[in-house]
């Protein structure tokens, strides 16, 4: 069973800065199937990025993501109030969907 | 645009079973690039997949939870169904349904119902 490993467990960023989190995954991924999700509290995950590097639907160019095998990338270039929140990664193979342990991107 | 609306009881006593419904619509339910699934989130933790069933019936669960959880569709009442059996408190949590396309990440989710577990 492959393994997302997501780091740091929480960034204490402003407004305004660069956020880089990361996404690891205990065996290669396939590019295609690996995902960002936003969550804020009480809301349902949102999609961010989907395949790597492809924004969703109606969200901002300051999201990107990145990455092949093992490592993926998600950075917001510049973070906006709206940005704090929590991310998960996710990846889909062999039938099987997993989600990464989150990252909190708090205001420092 | 898809929208999907959980439902259910709220409360479960332990070694019970619990059943949850999503209804879809704003779309097919039966279109072949379409996968429903059913994720949870314990308070205060992170997301786990439970289970994703294809329109034709075919169903795949997570491991964990495989010898527990059944999903069913029913492409009539543009519903799915997820039955978790054995219930204890660790599966107390926040029930999403949710939609995933070709590229197998869930693009459409439901509000989310809380399913709590005690006696």
């Amino acid at each position: 069973e492959i393994v997302l490993t997501q780091s740091p467990g929480t960034l204490s960023l402003s407004p305004g800065e660069r956020a880089t989190l990361s996404c690891r995954a205990s065996q290669s991924v396939s590019s295609s199937y690996l995902n960002w999700y936003q969550q804020k509290p009480g809301q349902a995950p949102r999609l961010l990025i989907y395949s790597t590097s492809s924004r969703a639907t109606g969200i901002p160019d300051r999201f990107s993501g990145s990455g092949s095998g093992t490592d993926f990338t998600l950075t917001i270039s510049r973070l906006e109030p709206e940005d704090f929140a929590v991310y998960y990664c996710q990846r889909y193979g062999s039938s099987s969907f997993t989600f990464g342990g989150g990252t909190k991107v708090e205001i420092k | 645009q898809l929208q999907l609306q959980e439902s259910g009881p709220g409360l479960v006593k332990p070694s019970e079973t619990m059943s949850l419904t999503c209804t879809v619509s704003g779309g097919s339910i039966s279109s072949s690039t379409y996968y429903w699934g059913w994720i949870r989130q314990p308070p205060g933790k992170g997301l786990e997949w439970i289970g994703s069933i294809y329109y034709s019936g075919s169903a795949y669960y997570n491991p964990s939870l495989k010898s527990r959880v059944t999903i069913s569709v029913d492409t009539s009442k543009k519903q799915f169904s997820l039955k978790l059996n054995s219930v204890t408190a660790a599966d107390t949590a926040v029930y999403y349904c949710a939609h995933s396309g070709s590229f197998y990440g869930f693009d459409y989710w439901g509000q989310g119902t809380l399913v709590t577990v005690s006696s």
